[in-house]
């Protein structure tokens, strides 16, 4: 199975800062990453897809890149609605895989 | 607008068996994969099977055997037959419809599943 490493697993900021969330996967996964947003009690929501690809309606401060076997999200300037967990996900291969999760929380 | 809508849950004993559901609205159903993906607090978000538009089917190594998927593609529902139900088979279960690049475009609301004698 392909192991999905994210990091930090917790990461504190305030509102107007950079953000970047890391994703390693322990082998090549040739692009094949979404980025998901969740918020408590609710479902997951796709941001990204592709590494780099925004998903239809997500606003344009959420990017993605990466390549081979590292990936990063980032938030250019976070917004109060931004506070929420994250997650990376490899769909190469299955089992498709998750990383443990980003749990972003407001400084 | 597409829609999941998730039921079934319940609180079971171990050993028991369980049938979630998903009805799907606002694609079309038949021609995209369909999944099931679980969340529990400590082991987070875990893929437990896709079935594909042709109706192959795929299951993660913790349920095969003991799971089935399958889809109605007349009445748009997803189900996730669950037999031999174990504790670490509690979690919420999310349907989710599948992009065609196999990544989850579309989750449903969750249903809870509890395991416990």
């Amino acid at each position: 199975d392909i192991q999905m490493t994210q990091s930090p697993s917790s990461l504190s900021a305030s509102v107007g800062d950079r953000v970047t969330i890391t994703c390693r996967a322990s082998q090549g996964i040739t692009n094949s990453l979404a980025w998901y947003q969740q918020k408590p009690g609710k479902a997951p929501k796709l941001l990204l897809y592709a590494a780099s690809r925004l998903e239809t309606g997500v606003p344009s401060r959420f990017s993605g890149s990466g390549s081979g076997t590292a990936y990063t999200l980032t938030i250019s300037s976070l917004q109060p609605e931004d506070f929420a967990t994250y997650y990376c996900q490899q769909y190469y291969t299955t089992p498709y895989t998750f990383g443990q999760g980003t749990r972003l929380e407001i400084k | 607008e597409v829609q999941l809508v998730e039921s079934g849950g319940v609180f079971i004993q171990p050993g028991g068996s369980l049938r979630l559901s998903c009805a799907a609205s606002g694609f079309a159903f038949a021609s995209f994969a369909m999944s099931w993906v679980r969340q529990t607090p400590g082991k987070g978000l875990e893929w437990v099977s896709t079935i594909s538009e042709s109706g192959s089917t795929y299951y993660a190594d913790s349920v095969k055997g003991r799971f089935t998927v399958s889809r109605d593609t007349s009445k748009n529902t997803l189900y996730l037959q669950m037999n031999s139900l174990r504790a670490e088979d509690t979690a919420v279960y999310y349907c989710a419809k599948e992009a065609r690049a196999y990544y989850f475009e579309y989750w449903g609301q969750g249903t809870l599943v509890t395991v416990s004698s």
